[in-house]
């Protein structure tokens, strides 16, 4: 089955920096792959995603890039604010249409 | 506003009792899933259900079952409840076009 590889797994950045997550999967066949935000205590929402149709998509001070190649896609966040402290989870679609989700990253912007 | 709601939203039960989470949304969605949150492994998918009469086991679907009662009705049981079935419960749903999965508020679990 599909196996999604997420780094790192706790980040901690200064407001104002930038920051980046990475996650990489196995099946060639995925073509779309999310990115979810889950406050301390709240329920995991959609912020960004992409399909495999294009390599790049932004939002604002968010944006997620695919490598199809190298069978990776990572999201950007940029000029972090101490509201973007969460857990970042990015996922991947399988082939029956449901999603695998990667370990999560946890972000701490310091103010 | 359109929701997924789950309930009981806390649960503290001893070994062996047989335990039901249920799930019901308003957003007209015709898939319906059940994902475990553990701290450091993610979310993981337990069982899906694309339709009423369709239902699917996941990565970890061992010591669970589902009842797909209705389009809107979506319930884990868990028969004989053990200690490492503590964790965060999430229901979601989706449609077939965009793919985005929403999520429930969680139930969360504990098995002493």
């Amino acid at each position: 089955g599909e196996n999604v590889e997420q780094h790192p797994s706790t980040l901690s950045v200064q407001e104002g920096d930038s920051a980046v997550i990475k996650c990489t999967y196995s099946d060639s066949a995925s073509n779309y792959f999310p990115w979810y935000k889950q406050e301390l205590g709240k329920r995991p929402q959609l912020i960004i995603d992409i399909r495999s149709n294009v390599g790049e998509k932004k939002d604002q001070r968010i944006a997620v890039t695919l490598n199809k190649t190298a069978k990776h896609f990572s999201l950007h966040i940029t000029e972090t604010q101490p509201e973007d402290s969460a857990v970042y989870f990015c996922a991947v679609n399988t082939g029956f249409q449901k999603l695998v989700f990667g370990t999560g990253t946890r972000l701490l912007v310091s103010p | 506003d359109a929701d997924v709601t789950q309930t009981p939203r806390n649960r503290i039960t001893k070994t062996g009792k047989r335990i039901m989470l249920e799930c019901s949304q308003t957003k007209g969605h015709d898939r319906m899933y059940w994902y475990r949150q553990d701290p450091g492994l993610g979310l993981q998918l337990i069982y899906y259900s694309f339709d009423v009469k369709d239902i699917n086991k996941g990565e970890i679907s061992d010591g669970y079952s589902v009842s797909r009662q209705a389009q809107a009705k979506f319930s884990l049981s868990l028969e004989s409840a053990i200690p490492n079935q503590t964790a965060l419960y999430f229901c979601a749903t989706s449609d077939l076009g965009s793919g985005e999965l929403f999520f429930g508020e969680g139930s969360r679990l504990t098995v002493l």
